[in-house]
């Protein structure tokens, strides 16, 4: 089955800085990758998601890469405020096979002031 | 719009004991999801349904029961509580398999004692 593999497990970043967290996948089949923010005490909520036929998206300060061939994707945070800290997930899936959503786990970002 | 909406928020479980963790969604969702939360070890899917009356087994089935009589709820049962079950526990729905949006509860934090 899928394996989702995340780093870092922990982040600080400089208010104003950029920070990138990394995942690899592991069966080239997967084609759909989210990435959720969870905030102290909430559940896990989408803020960008890419599919296998993109390389890149972008939502204003957020974005992602994919690097099929290598099969790790990236999120990037620009222009980092203090409302960016908590965890980071990204996830993996291929819908068209099964129904499983199998997520990494986790990168605690914090913005240093 | 409620959402996703899991009761209790909170328990605290002797060894042995059983309990049922409730979760309902609004959104006419077919695929509904349990997941559990260990600190550091991301998300793990316990069981998942893709409709009412299916429910299949995810990563960490073993000590936990589905039902999916309606489309609306997918209580997750636990029987005969062991300390290993202590964990944040996330139940959370999508459409179909066209992609949307995960919605996750608020979360049910177990104590198991």
């Amino acid at each position: 089955g899928e394996n989702v593999e995340q780093h870092p497990s922990t982040l600080s970043v400089q208010e104003g800085d950029s920070a990138v967290i990394k995942c690899t996948y592991s069966d080239s089949a997967s084609n759909y990758f989210p990435w959720y923010k969870q905030e102290l005490g909430k559940g896990p909520q989408l803020i960008i998601d890419i599919r296998s036929n993109v390389g890149e998206k972008k939502d204003q300060r957020i974005a992602v890469t994919l690097n099929k061939t290598a099969k790790h994707f990236s999120l990037h945070i620009t222009e980092t405020q203090p409302e960016d800290s908590a965890v980071y997930f990204c996830a993996a899936s291929m819908w068209e096979r099964d129904d499983k959503i199998i997520f990494g786990k986790g990168t605690r970002l914090h913005i240093l002031p | 719009n409620a959402g996703v909406t899991q009761t209790p928020k909170f328990r605290i479980l002797k060894i042995g004991q059983s309990m049922t963790l409730q979760c309902t969604q609004d959104m006419n969702h077919n695929y509904m999801y349990w997941y559990r939360q260990d600190p550091g070890m991301g998300l793990k899917l316990i069981y998942y349904s893709v409709g009412a009356g299916i429910t299949d087994k995810g990563e960490v089935p073993n000590g936990y029961n589905v039902s999916r009589s309606t489309t609306e709820d997918f209580p997750l049962r636990l029987e005969l509580a062991a300390p290993s079950q202590t964990s944040v526990y996330f139940c959370a729905s999508i459409m179909d398999r066209s992609g949307n949006t995960i919605y996750f509860g608020e979360g049910s934090w177990l104590t198991v004692v």
